[in-house]
C-alpha cells in the first residue's frame, strides 16, 4: 500500500528564516510526486510535479527536490503570505495509465512578520 | 476561466437524508475524482472517473455513489447521510494521466455537516 508521511506537522518561522518541509513516501512505481499549497477554506493549489530522483523545480521562494525515498520543499526567505498548509502526494504506476493519488497529512506553515 | 466549480459550498443534513454534491469543470479534462478531507487524515479518494460512462471506486467509497454522463460533470451522491460523513469534500480534474502524469486541479470544496 502506498504511504506518504509529511513532517513536521506544523512549522512556525520568522519572516526571512529559511527552512525545509519533508515528504517521505513508499509507492509501487512512482509516476509522479506532487506538491500543493492549501489556504484556509480553499482547495489545494498545484505547485510542482517531480518525476524522478534528482529532479528539482523552483518557483519564487520555493524549491522542490526528489530522492528515491523522499521529497523536500525548501522555502527561502519566507514571507507571511507563504503561510498555508503544504500537501505532498504521490501517484503510482497502477494497473492502468491513471494510477492512484495518495496524499500526506500536510504541514501547516506559519510565517510571522 | 472557472476551472473546477463545486456547489453548494456549505450544507447541513440530518441523518438519513440524501443529497447530491455537484462538480463541473470547463477544461475538457477526462479524469475527475472526489476526495474527502478530515483532520489528521489527509485527502482520501472516494470515487473517480476516466471519462463519460466510466467510474471506479477509490479508497473510501461506501455510502457514496457517482455517475458520469458528460465530460464536464461528476456529481457525488450521498445515499443515506451518516454523521461519519461530516467532512469537506473536494472535486478534482486532470487531463489524461498517461506516462507524463498531469496534476489535478481542485475546486474549493463543499463543507458538509451531518446532524
Amino acid at each position: 500500500e502506498d504511504q506518504v508521511t509529511q513532517s513536521p506537522e506544523a512549522l512556525r518561522l520568522q519572516e526571512g528564516e529559511s527552512s525545509s518541509l519533508n515528504c517521505s513516501y513508499t509507492v509501487s512505481g512512482l509516476r509522479g510526486l506532487f506538491w500543493y499549497r492549501q489556504d484556509p477554506g480553499k482547495g489545494p493549489e498545484f505547485l510542482f510535479t517531480l518525476y524522478s530522483a534528482g529532479e528539482e523545480k523552483e518557483k519564487e521562494r520555493l524549491k522542490a527536490t526528489l530522492t528515491k525515498k523522499e521529497s523536500f520543499l525548501h522555502i527561502t526567505a519566507p514571507k507571511p503570505e507563504d503561510s498555508a498548509t503544504y500537501l505532498c502526494a504521490v501517484r503510482n504506476a497502477g494497473g492502468t495509465s491513471y494510477g492512484k493519488l495518495t496524499f500526506g497529512q500536510g504541514t501547516i506553515l506559519t510565517v510571522h512578520p | 476561466n472557472a476551472g473546477v466549480t463545486q456547489t453548494p459550498k456549505f450544507q447541513v443534513l440530518k441523518t438519513g437524508q440524501s443529497m447530491t454534491l455537484q462538480c463541473a469543470q470547463d477544461m475538457n479534462h477526462e479524469y475527475m475524482s472526489w476526495y474527502r478531507q478530515d483532520p489528521g487524515m489527509g485527502l482520501r479518494l472516494i470515487h473517480y472517473s476516466v471519462g463519460a460512462g466510466i467510474t471506479d471506486q477509490g479508497e473510501v467509497p461506501n455510502g457514496y455513489n457517482v455517475s458520469r454522463s458528460t465530460t464536464e460533470d461528476f456529481p457525488l451522491r450521498l445515499l443515506s447521510a451518516a454523521p461519519s460523513q461530516t467532512s469537506v469534500y473536494f472535486c478534482a480534474s486532470s487531463s489524461w494521466t498517461g506516462p507524463g502524469s498531469q496534476p489535478q486541479h481542485f475546486g474549493d470544496g463543499t463543507r458538509l455537516s451531518i446532524l
